[in-house]
């Protein structure tokens, strides 16, 4: 069975400008979470999806958003790029709920310029 | 929200010692999790662990949730367990809580 899918891998992104994060679920996983991983604030989560709707959400500002697909594919979208979004952007997935076990993709490293 | 501490936050070894690295939470959970960043950044999930002991190869962790505390053992240590071990707790369908984790370095 493949595991969480995160592309890209790798994005330099310039202040202002926009972006996509993409993340594929382990097949039948139907939760997918968001996480922002930066070296002053550890992991700290952005929000959960489940069944094309958010479940959760963190205390992140309007700019991050996301979605989910009916095939359980989640993107997430940041808009207006800071300095400060520089992070290692991170995608678990669980079968149906947050508190089962969560399986996590290798993640998306975000430099903004 | 619920508060997780990962204790310590530093650690070197030797190759071949043993090491326990501890979680303490602040609130009853329902779900506690062990993860190992590995140098490339990702986590790979070591234990589902709400309660009790579970082992796996080198590796085991112990659970006592009415004492809101987790441990995570290695034994007999090698260079590849080096990098960042976080534990993590939610209640319910709530975020994962994860800890400030504890770094680890293995030395030849």
């Amino acid at each position: 069975k493949a595991g969480v899918t995160q592309t890209p891998r790798y994005l330099i992104k310039t202040r202002g400008q926009q972006v996509t994060l993409s993340c594929s679920p382990i097949s039948g996983h139907r939760s997918v979470s968001w996480y922002q991983q930066t070296p002053g604030q550890g992991l700290q989560f952005l929000f959960e999806y489940f069944s094309e709707t958010q479940r959760n959400k963190g205390n992140f500002p309007g700019r991050f958003s996301g979605r989910q697909f009916s095939n359980s594919r989640s993107e997430m979208n940041v808009s207006t790029l800071e300095l400060g979004d520089s992070a290692l952007y991170l995608c678990a997935s669980s079968l149906r709920r947050s508190d089962e076990r969560a399986f996590f993709g290798q993640g998306t490293r975000l430099t903004v310029v | 929200g619920i508060q997780v501490e990962q204790s310590p936050p530093d650690l070197i070894l030797q190759e071949g010692a043993n090491s326990t690295l501890r979680c303490n939470f602040s609130d009853s959970v329902n779900n506690l999790q062990w993860f190992h960043q590995n140098p490339w950044g990702q986590l790979i999930n070591l234990f589902y662990i709400p309660s009790g002991t579970k082992q796996n190869g080198r590796l085991s962790a112990t659970t006592v949730a009415t004492e809101r505390y987790s441990l995570l053992y290695i034994s007999s240590s090698q260079t590849t367990d080096s990098g960042v071990y976080f534990c993590a707790v939610n209640f319910g369908n709530e975020k994962l809580t994860f800890g400030t984790g504890t770094r680890l370095t293995i030395i030849p």
